[in-house]
């Protein structure tokens, strides 16, 4: 069945530092692609997403491209803040539909200053 | 603010009572979705409404769960005789579903937390 193998936390970097959380998927067709945000004691926020193969998503510096070869849509920030640290989430809709996403364990992200 | 709503946002109950929580989904969006999230976990579904209709139930919703969705606008998932198991963040999320396409986006609430005791 579909389903998100995400990078095991948790991940803990300096300020400025660069942040790759690797995300890879298992699906049927192409899938539109997800990477939510979920700060601490708070709900999910999306934070990008793609549509289609060789799509990139960005916001807010982050970015990930949907790698079809690869079956991955990592997420990427060239620079990270403190403000960053949160658990990420990667996600698809199951079976190609958007009655339902299936999720990722989540990658926990601790920014140090 | 024009997101998702859920309330409370925080239940602490005994074991054996009853809990609601209530979600107010973005307005005009026609599908709304019931997710349950453990510490340390992902999100997983429990069910999916379409307009007023429940479409779709996960067999993680037991038959002490229930989810109404009664004018196809606000909805209330019910937990009968809670147990501590069932100590988690329940999501509500929304969605403005046009045919069948797999681009719409999912928005989430801030969640209800419920810790039984």
């Amino acid at each position: 069945g579909d389903s998100v193998t995400q990078m095991e936390g948790p991940v803990t970097l300096s300020e400025e530092a660069f942040l790759t959380i690797n995300c890879t998927y298992t699906a049927t067709g192409y899938p539109s692609l997800f990477w939510y945000v979920q700060y601490p004691g708070e709900g999910l926020q999306l934070l990008l997403k793609a549509t289609k193969a060789d799509d990139k998503g960005s916001n807010k510096g982050f970015e990930a491209t949907y790698r079809k070869e690869t079956t991955s849509f990592h997420l990427e920030k060239g620079s990270v803040q403190v403000s960053d640290s949160a658990v990420y989430f990667c996600a698809l809709p199951v079976s190609g539909s958007a009655r339902q996403l299936t999720f990722g364990s989540g990658t926990q992200l601790t920014v140090l200053p | 603010d024009t997101g998702v709503s859920q309330d409370p946002r925080h239940k602490i109950t005994k074991r054996g009572q009853n809990v609601t929580f209530r979600c107010d989904p973005i307005s005009e969006h026609n599908r709304l979705y019931w997710y349950r999230q453990t510490l340390g976990q992902g999100p997983e579904f429990l069910t999916y409404f379409q307009n007023e209709a429940q479409l779709e139930k996960s067999r993680l919703l037991s038959d002490r769960f229930s989810a109404e969705r009664p004018k196809g606008s606000f909805s209330t998932l019910e937990i009968q005789r809670t147990e501590q198991g069932d100590s988690a963040m329940y999501l509500c999320a929304s969605s403005l579903g046009v045919g069948k396409s797999s681009g719409n986006t999912i928005y989430f609430g801030e969640g209800s937390w419920l810790t039984v005791v």
